[in-house]
């Protein structure tokens, strides 16, 4: 069966620290991998796009990973703050269904002083 | 905000009643979906409308009933729901170009549904 896995539900991490999260995924063949931000009571914000053929992308404290051979991403934060307290969701989009966007069930960050 | 507006925030109904969540985005996108998410679990894909035609019906139960006027509205229709129906329901819309994947979505701020 086709499959998104946050593996872990929550993730608790010092200030200044670098965040990692993990997305894998199972019978998907994406065209991107998404990353969005989620904030109690909020709708989702988009933050990041990276496509197949593509390693690796930056934005400012932000960075994505794409493994195509390990079906997985990694989304970093470096130089963690409160601030970046948050559900990080992982998604994709299949060339098999293009028109959809498949949610992972999130991760749970916080980031404490 | 995002440009995608989601009417009413909060809505309690009864199983009997019959109401309608809204949807309205400013950003001239061509495509709008609806979601469901609920506690612990994964948003869920509901309806997927490319050029006000629905293209995706996820196995929804009949008593959700998705209606798309126009490119910019979106109307997620409800009748005889049941307790285990009570979530968030968002709205996002997108812009697809031919059949290039969907590269991101915007998403509305949800409506918390709750059924009594």
């Amino acid at each position: 069966s086709q499959k998104i896995e946050q593996n872990s539900e929550a993730l608790n991490i010092q200030e200044g620290k670098t965040a990692t999260l993990t997305c894998n995924y199972t019978n998907y063949s994406p065209a991107y991998l998404q990353w969005y931000r989620q904030d109690p009571g909020r709708g989702p914000v988009f933050l990041l796009l990276i496509r197949e053929n593509e390693k690796e992308k930056r934005k400012e404290r932000l960075k994505v990973t794409f493994d195509t051979t390990l079906k997985q991403s990694l989304f970093h934060i470096t130089a963690s703050q409160p601030a970046d307290s948050a559900t990080y969701l992982c998604a994709l989009v299949a060339y098999s269904s293009a028109s959809k966007i498949i949610f992972g069930s999130g991760t749970r960050l916080s980031i404490r002083p | 905000e995002t440009g995608v507006t989601q009417t009413p925030r909060h809505l309690v109904m009864g199983m009997t009643n019959k109401k309608s969540l809204k949807c309205e985005q400013h950003l001239g996108h061509n495509a709008m979906y609806w979601y469901k998410q609920s506690a612990k679990k994964p948003l869920e894909l509901m309806f997927v409308y490319n050029f006000k035609e629905q293209t995706e019906n996820n196995s929804v139960p009949s008593r959700f009933s998705p209606e798309c006027p126009n490119s910019s509205h979106l109307f997620l229709h409800l009748h005889t729901l049941q307790p285990e129906d009570s979530a968030l329901y968002l709205c996002a819309s997108s812009q697809r170009t031919g059949a290039v994947p969907v590269t991101e979505a915007f998403f509305g701020q949800g409506t918390r549904l709750t059924v009594v």
